[in-house]
């Protein structure tokens, strides 16, 4: 069964601190990783896209990496900001273009 | 600007009636839209696939009878929740992929429309 499964679940981090996120799949065959930011109340906005060669990408202060070996992505996201308040969720599409949704990390930035 | 756009984006409906809502892609033809229903504090759950000109394909569990997807034009797909009651109150959120837009078709979301039925 193709699974996205996300850590943290949620996590407070001070503004202008650092923090990584991480997405571990089973999905098989993997076609492409994608990380989305997502504001209460509001639509999934993409930061990253990455196919099976891609190790990094970013966007921004946000870096995404990929293992396709170990099967593991990571979010980190540099000098946060009160707007990255938000829940960022890691979504892996299979050659089939089935998408498999990760449960999301809630990130609180505080001041 | 957004490239996909959900109409109505609130909507409050007495139980029993039926709400319809919208999809569309703004600049570019969506041959395959997604609907998803979001719980609170909980990740999206894909409800089916529409395509244009086709049948949807709903996910296990998903009634194709109360949740009508037409899809009759590359730009507008709309679900209709028909029969409404309390526990269809959610928030539910199209998306349409643009496979025009690089091999790996780049997938790009509505803002979502929160559902209250009272």
């Amino acid at each position: 069964k193709n699974q996205v499964e996300q850590s943290p679940q949620s996590l407070i981090i001070l503004e202008g601190k650092n923090c990584t996120l991480q997405c571990n799949y089973t999905v098989s065959p993997f076609s492409n990783l994608r990380w989305y930011k997502q504001d209460t109340g509001r639509g999934p906005v993409s930061l990253t896209i990455m196919t099976f060669s891609e190790n990094t990408k970013s966007n921004g202060r946000y870096t995404a990496t990929l293992d396709a070996d170990t099967k593991q992505s990571s979010l980190h996201i540099t000098a946060s900001q009160l707007s990255d308040s938000a829940s960022y969720i890691c979504v892996v599409s299979a050659g089939d273009y089935k998408l498999s949704f990760g449960a999301g990390t809630t990130v609180t930035v505080r001041a | 600007g957004a490239v996909v756009s959900q109409h109505p984006s609130r909507v409050i409906c007495k139980s029993g009636t039926s709400v319809k809502i919208e999809c569309r892609s703004l600049d570019f033809q969506a041959t395959t839209m997604f609907w998803y229903r979001q719980f609170p504090k909980q990740s999206l759950m894909l409800m089916a696939t529409s395509n244009e000109g086709s049948k949807a394909t709903y996910e296990q569990g998903v009634e194709k009878d109360k949740f009508l997807i037409n899809h009759a034009s590359l730009t507008l797909s709309t679900l209709t929740v028909t029969s409404a009651h309390p526990e269809d109150s959610s928030f539910y959120i199209c998306s349409a992929r643009a496979p025009e837009r690089g091999r790996t078709g780049e997938l790009f979301f509505g803002e979502g429309s929160r559902l209250t039925v009272l």
